[in-house]
């Protein structure tokens, strides 16, 4: 089984805090993203990489950076946490030859108080 | 700014019965057309995916209804069971152009509720 596991399910951090989200693959998968979740707003693609150490923005990139050094790993960082960056964090991975399926980690709930 | 609308936003369904979703999309530039579902503590899971050049592809009691000309597409399921209750999530992914591989856009969601 394809397994995306994702550091934490509950993260708590403070205002202004740099904040380390990290997701792993098992399964030798290139391309790999980032979403946030949020309630009456859908997945929103934050982040995405196709291969190790290439990174590209997607639809909200404002207040997050990605690093990408090994081909199983894929980090989200939030330089400076704000209140409106609490939400559910998901990771995925993308099946080679089906475009269209991806590989969801079961997501991290972080709060910024 | 490419989008896929979905509707409802919620919906309950008794034991048996059939819940449809809907979904409609702008643009041309999308070449599949996939429906994820998400129960709750979990990631969204791949359900079921279409083409646009198919109008309708079943499986099991799921079954993907696809109109192109109007651009609309929807999950039927039949025979709703107690166990299907979760959020939905209809979406299309990007043609592959250039370098890009196409990513998936997201519709915002349908929350399944069947009561037994």
């Amino acid at each position: 089984d394809v397994k995306v596991t994702q550091s934490s399910r509950y993260l708590v951090k403070r205002t202004g805090e740099k904040v380390f989200l990290e997701c792993v693959q098992d399964m030798d998968h290139e391309n790999m993203f980032w979403y946030r979740q949020d309630p009456g707003l859908g997945l929103r693609l934050i982040y995405f990489s196709y291969d190790v150490k290439m990174k590209e923005k997607g639809d909200i990139p404002e207040g997050y950076s990605v690093s990408r050094e090994k081909k199983e790993r894929f980090s989200l960082i939030l330089e400076s946490a704000s209140t409106n960056q609490t939400s559910m964090y998901l990771c995925a991975s993308r099946v080679p030859g089906a475009p269209y399926e991806q590989y969801f980690g079961p997501g991290t709930r972080l709060t910024v108080t | 700014q490419q989008q896929v609308k979905q509707s409802p936003q919620s919906l309950i369904v008794q034991k048996g019965g059939i819940s449809i979703i809907n979904c409609a999309y702008e643009n041309t530039a999308f070449d599949y057309f996939p429906w994820y579902q998400q129960f709750p503590g979990k990631g969204p899971a791949l359900l079921i995916a279409i083409r646009p050049d198919v109008s309708e592809k079943k499986e099991g009691r799921f079954t993907i209804s696809f109109n192109k000309s109007a651009k609309q597409f929807s999950l039927h399921i039949m025979d709703s069971q107690p166990g299907d209750s979760a959020t939905y999530f209809c979406a299309a992914k990007i043609r592959n152009y250039g370098g890009s591989q196409g990513n998936l856009i997201f519709g915002k969601g349908t929350k399944l509720s069947v009561k037994p």
